[in-house]
Formats: C-alpha cells, sequence, structure tokens
C-alpha cells in the first residue's frame, strides 16, 4: 500500500540551482518526513514536518505542506554535487510506528 | 557511535536455502523494521517489533520470518518459500517519535 507519490520520478539540474520535489498522499496524516538515500547505502533522515505546520527549514532545505491538498514539497537551494541522490518521503497513516512510502525522486546534480 | 549495523552487506543464496540477515542496534530503540526495496521502487515493510518478544507482520511478511529476544537485535530470515528474494533489505529502528534510523542495508542475490 503506497500512500506517497513523488514527482518528478528523476530530475537533473546544473550543481547551483535549485531542486523542488513533490510528494502527495492519500489519507489524513500526522507528519510526513523526507530522507535522502545515496546509491546502495540506507536512508538518512533529512527533516520531519507536523500536519499543522506549513512550512520547515533545516540548512539548504525547505519543506512546505499542504494538508489540504494533501502535498508536500521539498527544495534544496544551491545544489552540490553531494546532493546527487534519491528522497523518499514517508507519512505516518497508519501510526507512528508504520511508514507509508512514495516511490522517490531521483536527483543528478552535474558538474 | 551509536547506529545500526547490517550484516553481511552481500549475499548470494541458491534456490531453497534459508538465509539470516544479521540487524543490531546500540541506539536503545524500542522499535525496529525491516523492509524490502526493489529497483526504482520505494521500501516495502516486511515485519516490525515495538518491543521484545513482539512483532507484526507488515505488508510482505510471506516468505519470511523474524525473531526478538533482545532489544538490540532483529534478524530477519528469508526462507525457501520466498519466491522473488532478490532484493535490498533494509533495517531501521525509532524512539517512536517518528524519525527512522536506518542500517547501511543487505544486498540478497538468488543464484
Amino acid at each position: 500500500s503506497q500512500q506517497g507519490e513523488e514527482d518528478p520520478q528523476a530530475l537533473s539540474i546544473q550543481e547551483g540551482e535549485n531542486a523542488t520535489m513533490n510528494c502527495s498522499y492519500k489519507t489524513s496524516i500526522n507528519n510526513l518526513q523526507w530522507y535522502r538515500q545515496n546509491s546502495g547505502r540506507g536512508l538518512v533522515h533529512l527533516i520531519l514536518i507536523r500536519s499543522n505546520e506549513r512550512e520547515k527549514h533545516s540548512g539548504r532545505l525547505r519543506v512546505t505542506l499542504d494538508t489540504s491538498k494533501k502535498s508536500s514539497s521539498l527544495l534544496i537551494t544551491a545544489s552540490r554535487a553531494a546532493d546527487t541522490a534519491s528522497y523518499f518521503c514517508a507519512t505516518d497513516a497508519y501510526s507512528n510506528y508504520q511508514l507509508i512510502w512514495g516511490a522517490g525522486t531521483k536527483l543528478i546534480i552535474k558538474p | 557511535d551509536g547506529g545500526i549495523t547490517q550484516s553481511p552487506k552481500y549475499l548470494f543464496r541458491k534456490e531453497g536455502q534459508n538465509v539470516t540477515l544479521s540487524c543490531e542496534q546500540n541506539l536503545n530503540h524500542d522499535a525496529m523494521y525491516w523492509y524490502r526495496q526493489d529497483p526504482g521502487q520505494g521500501l516495502r515493510l516486511i515485519y516490525y517489533s515495538q518491543i521484545v518478544n513482539d512483532f507484526q507482520k507488515g505488508d510482505i511478511a510471506e516468505g519470511y520470518s523474524v525473531s526478538r529476544e533482545k532489544k538490540e537485535s532483529f534478524p530477519l530470515t528469508v526462507t525457501s518459500a520466498q519466491k522473488n528474494p532478490t532484493a535490498f533489505y533494509l533495517c531501521a529502528s525509532t524512539l517512536g517519535t517518528g524519525e527512522l534510523f536506518f542500517g547501511e542495508g543487505s544486498r540478497l542475490t538468488v543464484l
């Protein structure tokens, strides 16, 4: 049961540009999270945004949440080669112990 | 350093064999998870455990088994009943606040 859907599936931009990826979900949530996965590695937590929050920042990351549209976006500003990775959103539609994952956006930063 | 250790990183299995993937954490987290990841897809939950000696099936538990005899350890056995076991397996843990901490994964290939 896949709740989140990321868009686009793949994104290729020049280093220094901003990257935006989106996540849509189907049911009500308490929070939404974004994770990064480098090729062949485990996932790393980036940011968690609660349903009563509209925007959250962490370094070069900016996450927005629109519960009326059931969507979230992740903006990475001033991209770097090290940002090349897949990015996943996850929601807690069932419970805080079970997350529902999207298929991810593959981001490639060209030098 | 605290973290989650998965082993082995790569594993090859002949058809009909059972194999066990190890997952150990020293984060003192109560909840632990096993996910399966196939190319270009999100994470699918196999099993999760909220406390010692208790675990629940996830979305794709058929052909897998787990145990949780110690808080630190949550091994996953891929049995011969799992017809398509070639995948990337990820172990994770959480305090229950939502954020998951992942291991580096184990890649299983059926020969």
